[in-house]
This record gives C-alpha cells, structure tokens and sequence, in this order.
C-alpha cells in the first residue's frame, strides 16, 4: 500500500490563480482529513470528511477554500483566489475509526 | 471548545540530556491522546497513544488528568531524536501547534 497520496508536492503559483489540491486516502479508510501547517500556527485542521460527508469546516479559514470528496477514494481542496497568506504545507490523512492516522507526504504550497 | 496546547515552540537539548515535551489539554469527557512525529523529510507518523501506555523510541507520555496535562519524556535524548513534535486529540483531531526538538552533540 502506497499510502495516503497527495498531488502536487510543490505548487507555486500567482496571487489570484486557483489552486487544487489532491489526496487520495488508503483504502478502506472512511475518515479524510485536510491540515495546514505553518511556523507560526503549526497544524491546523481544516475540514474533515465522514464516509465522504463532511462534518466540520469549521477550520475552512474563509470562503475561497473549499473542499470536496466525491467518493471514497478521492478529495480535493480547492482555493480560488488564492493570497500569499495561503502559502504552507497542506496535509491530507485518513484513518478508519478509533485509529490513528496516517499523513499524506503534503503539498507546499507557494503562492507569490 | 476543545483544544490541545503545546507551549514551547522550539526545545533544545544536549545529546544525553532528559528532555520533556509539554502538551496540556482542555476536554470535558475521557480524551484519548497521540503523539505525532515528523523527521525531517519524513511524514507526520503516530509516536505513541496514550491508551497504549508503551514506550516507542524510548519516549512515554503519561496522562495526568488532573492536571489536564500529556507530556512527552524521554530519559536520554539522541541526535536522531530532533524533529517536529505534535501532541493530538483523537475526539475532534486537532493538534497542537507543535515543538521542534533539537537535540545537539
């Protein structure tokens, strides 16, 4: 098993542009969950998914993030317009219930 | 709200030195609490439990909840022992903002 999967790793992109990132969680696993992490706040929760269903956004920092899991397989977090604040390693995880998670490698994220 | 606190950002130790990592909690019912590590260059991965009560790496975590407190320890730190430490909370998954452990020769 490979793992979670995330794409890209690095992203570097202009202020205004969207950004899509990409997770791929193990198989089997019903919990996905999306981090941001930075020096000055370290990890952040963002959004995480039950069975494909979200159940708290409340970490979403504003409406230009938005965050998607069509099946169990896939979930994307999206950023449209994208700001240089957003730049920061984002993570994604899964885990099945009760069990501990396990981190996608994560995408760092530039935005200039 | 739930949350998780971590209170020293960065933590240096000399190699052979005890080092204890800080992580207290705020939580209304029983929590259930991880370690998480990242090395350099490595993905975040689970470190311990506290429902485990073992020792990985030579580190333990006791849970005092008294003093709503999870503190990672370790006797006898190593070099390879630097890295990003994250205390969680497994009932809502958020963690804490984390201590980068340096440990020098």
């Amino acid at each position: 098993d490979a793992g979670v999967i995330q794409s890209p790793r690095h992203e570097v992109t202009e202020m205004g542009q969207e950004v899509t990132l990409r997770c791929k969680p193990i198989s089997g696993h019903d919990y996905l969950f999306w981090y941001r992490q930075t020096m000055m706040r370290g990890l952040e929760l963002l959004i995480y998914f039950n069975n494909n269903v979200p159940i708290d956004d409340s970490g979403m920092p504003e409406d230009r993030f938005s965050a998607k899991m069509p099946n169990a397989s896939f979930s994307t977090l999206k950023i449209q317009p994208s700001e240089p604040r957003d730049s920061a390693v984002y993570f994604c995880a899964s885990r099945t219930s009760g069990n501990e998670q396990f981190f996608g490698p994560g995408t760092r994220l530039t935005v200039l | 709200a739930q949350r998780v606190t971590q209170p020293e950002k960065l933590l240096s130790v000399f190699k052979g030195a005890p080092v204890e990592l800080k992580c207290n909690y705020s939580y209304s019912g029983s929590p259930e609490l991880f370690w998480y590590v990242q090395y350099s260059r490595q993905r975040l991965q689970l470190l311990l439990r506290h429902i485990s009560r073992e020792s990985i790496k030579g580190f333990t975590a006791d849970l005092n909840k008294g003093e709503t407190s999870f503190h990672l320890k370790k006797p006898f730190a190593q070099e390879e022992d630097s890295a990003m430490y994250y205390c969680a909370l497994m009932d809502d998954m958020r963690f804490g903002a984390g201590t980068r452990l340096t440990v020098k020769p």
